[in-house]
């Protein structure tokens, strides 16, 4: 299995803030990483597919990129709805692993 | 737009099988091109792939979940199920059929039902 290792585990920001969300592959997965947003009780809503294409619908302050083992979200100016779960999520070979998780939470 | 909808017992006892069906809406469950998906989240954790199956009834298991899983399609009904024998307190989880785009991503999911496993 393609192991998918999410960093932080927890962040604390606050609303306004810029933050970066890392997530590394044990092996290449050139660009199939997904990105979700997890709401307390919800399911996973994806915000990105192919590590830098926004879902439609989703604000322009979400931002994906890398290649290969290494990624990033990036989420430019913190609103209060985004304080949540994030987890990324590779689409490259099954079992289609996610990462961790990253709780952000608001400081 | 599509839309997906668990349904099944919230109970199971150790040692039986747990049985959910997920109805598609909206859209076809026949058209090519999509893997209809389990995935599972354990309480407050992280989410686990159980498995997939395209229309024409391939499957993919998980391979940790392997020897005791079985997902099945109806397409007539717009239907596609899991069924998970042997289940033990570690099965219990937030289950959720998906909509999976091969290379893609999964969307859409739906809703979420709770299956715990006790006596």
């Amino acid at each position: 299995d393609i192991q998918m290792t999410q960093s932080p585990s927890s962040l604390s920001a606050s609303v306004g803030d810029r933050v970066t969300i890392t997530c590394r592959a044990s092996q290449s997965i050139p660009s199939y990483l997904n990105w979700y947003q997890q709401k307390p009780g919800k399911a996973p809503n994806v915000l990105i597919h192919d590590a830098s294409i926004l879902q439609s619908g989703v604000p322009s302050r979400f931002r994906g990129s890398g290649s290969g083992t290494d990624f990033t979200l990036t989420i430019s100016g913190l609103q209060p709805e985004d304080f949540t779960t994030y987890y990324c999520q590779q689409s490259f070979s099954p079992p289609y692993t996610f990462g961790q998780g990253t709780k952000l939470e608001i400081k | 737009q599509v839309q997906l909808l668990e349904s099944g017992p919230g109970l199971v006892k150790p040692s039986q099988t747990l049985s959910l069906t997920c109805t598609v809406s909206g859209g076809s469950i026949s058209s090519g091109g999509y893997y209809w998906s389990w995935i599972r989240q354990h309480p407050g954790k992280g989410l686990e792939w159980i498995g997939y199956i395209y229309y024409s009834g391939t499957t993919y298991y998980n391979p940790s979940l392997k020897s005791r899983l079985t997902i099945s399609i109806n397409t007539s009904k717009s239907q596609f199920s899991l069924r998970l024998d042997s289940v033990t307190a570690a099965d219990t989880a937030v289950y959720y059929c998906a909509r999976f785009h091969p290379l893609g991503s999964v969307d859409p999911w739906g809703q979420g039902t709770l299956v715990t496993v006790s006596s």
